[in-house]
């Protein structure tokens, strides 16, 4: 079945480091890709997307590249935050169900220090 | 509040014990999900609404799980006869048709 493997973590940087988190995911057919963060204390919410290949999602200064020949959605920042610190999760949508039924990875916390 | 509500956000139970969980979804979302998780472990899909019907509880771990949604709004999740692989958080979220995907904070449920 479609699955997705991140980098472990807890990645750990200080501010204004530049930031990447590896995302790569198997899918049968021609997925959707997503980028979810969770903050302390909040629920998951949408970063970024991408639903074909080339395409550039990009939110709140992160981005990331639909690379089909790699099966990868890496996803990078220029210059962290603290407020950045969340654990992140890169997903995948299983588009022959009909619905966005999204398969995600293990997450990655990610830890920004001044 | 305008968001997903999920309660309780923390449960401690005994095995064997029935538990429920409530989510409340955004006002006018058709589409309702459920998933779980579990330490060190990604977000497993559990089932997913639309209106009251669930066309998918393909990832129910076992005839002990149960959802239901009342009035294309809130739903329930009923674990029968706890066990303490259960023991993770819950989440729900849910969505216009087919659009993002707004999640609760989750309901986190310990099986002692």
């Amino acid at each position: 079945g479609d699955s997705v493997t991140q980098m472990e973590g807890p990645v750990t940087l200080s501010e204004e480091a530049f930031l990447t988190i590896n995302c790569t995911y198997t899918a049968t057919g021609y997925p959707s890709l997503f980028w979810y963060v969770q903050y302390p204390g909040e629920g998951l919410q949408l970063l970024l997307k991408a639903t074909k290949a080339d395409d550039k999602g990009s939110n709140k200064g992160f981005e990331a590249t639909y690379r089909k020949e790699t099966t990868s959605f890496h996803l990078e920042k220029g210059s962290v935050q603290v407020s950045d610190s969340a654990v992140y999760f890169c997903a995948l949508s299983d588009v022959g169900t009909g619905f966005q039924k999204l398969v995600f990875g293990t997450g990655t916390r990610l830890l920004v220090s001044p | 509040g305008a968001g997903v509500s999920q309660s309780p956000s923390n449960k401690v139970t005994e095995k064997g014990k029935d538990v429920e969980l409530r989510c409340d979804p955004i006002s006018g979302h058709t589409a309702l999900y459920w998933y779980r998780q579990s330490l060190g472990q990604g977000l497993e899909f559990l089932i997913y609404f639309q209106g009251n019907s669930a066309p998918d509880k393909s990832g129910l771990p076992s005839d002990r799980f149960s959802a239901e949604r009342t009035g294309g709004s809130v739903s329930t999740l009923t674990i029968q006869r706890t066990q303490q692989e259960d023991s993770a958080v819950y989440l729900c979220a849910s969505s216009p048709y087919t659009g993002e995907l707004f999640f609760g904070e989750g309901s986190r449920l310990t099986v002692l």
